[in-house]
């Protein structure tokens, strides 16, 4: 099986504009988190999508939003760019919810804020 | 609120020795999962093991076991053996079940470990 694929891996942006990463989950994963990790905070948890709903989300302001497709594929959305959220951003999915299951990470997409 | 501590920034190690990366938590749930990720230098974290807050056993996956002390709170990762290839950033976390933490993992700050030939 394919693992969990983030598009793109490298994002050089300035700030101010806005930016879409994507996340294709494992086949049959349908639960999807997002995290952003930096060198300041860690890794801190955005959002949760499962069966295209948002069923979680971390204390990250309303610019950082997500979605998530009928094919379970996720995609994160960050708008008026900002300096600090230069960060790697990790998506990982899972096949069911709850606890017992480990998340499975992509390779991450990192983002520069010039 | 969960919270993970990891105290050791960084470990070293020898090759072919034993070491114990430290982990503590707090939570106010019964029903919790503890995870322990590996996160090499290009990024990716990978899974390395996981133990069930209800699990009496400690949970070994290969050469990784988990010291589970619930009482403690605490759940060190042992690695054995260690390897070149284990130099890694390694972090642990944990999810608390129910409808508020669904696919949150909370980590903690990650230990560093490097080890020397």
């Amino acid at each position: 099986k394919a693992g969990v694929t983030q598009t793109p891996r490298y994002l050089i942006k300035t700030r101010g504009q806005q930016v879409t990463l994507s996340c294709s989950p494992i086949s049959g994963h349908r639960s999807v988190s997002w995290y952003q990790q930096t060198p300041g905070q860690g890794l801190q948890f955005l959002f949760e999508y499962f069966s295209e709903t948002q069923r979680n989300k971390g204390n990250f302001p309303g610019r950082f939003s997500g979605r998530q497709f009928s094919n379970s594929r996720s995609e994160m959305n960050v708008s008026t760019l900002e300096l600090g959220d230069s960060a790697l951003y990790l998506c990982a999915s899972r096949p069911v919810a709850g606890d017992g299951y480990e998340q499975y990470f992509g390779p991450g997409t990192r983002l520069t804020v010039t | 609120a969960q919270k993970i501590t990891q105290t050791q920034p960084g470990m070293f190690v020898q090759e072919k020795e034993a070491v114990t990366l430290d982990c503590t938590y707090d939570t106010s749930d019964q029903s919790y999962g503890l995870f322990w990720y590996k996160q090499p230098s290009s990024g990716e974290m990978i899974f390395l093991i996981y133990q069930g807050s209800y699990d009496e056993q400690n949970a070994t996956e290969g050469r990784y076991s988990l010291n589970f002390q619930k009482a403690r709170k605490s759940a060190n990762l042992v690695i054995s053996a260690s390897q070149l290839g284990d130099s890694a950033m390694y972090f642990c976390a944990m999810e608390e079940a129910g409808g508020t933490s669904y696919g949150k993992l909370t980590f903690g700050q990650g230990t560093i470990l490097t080890v020397h030939p």
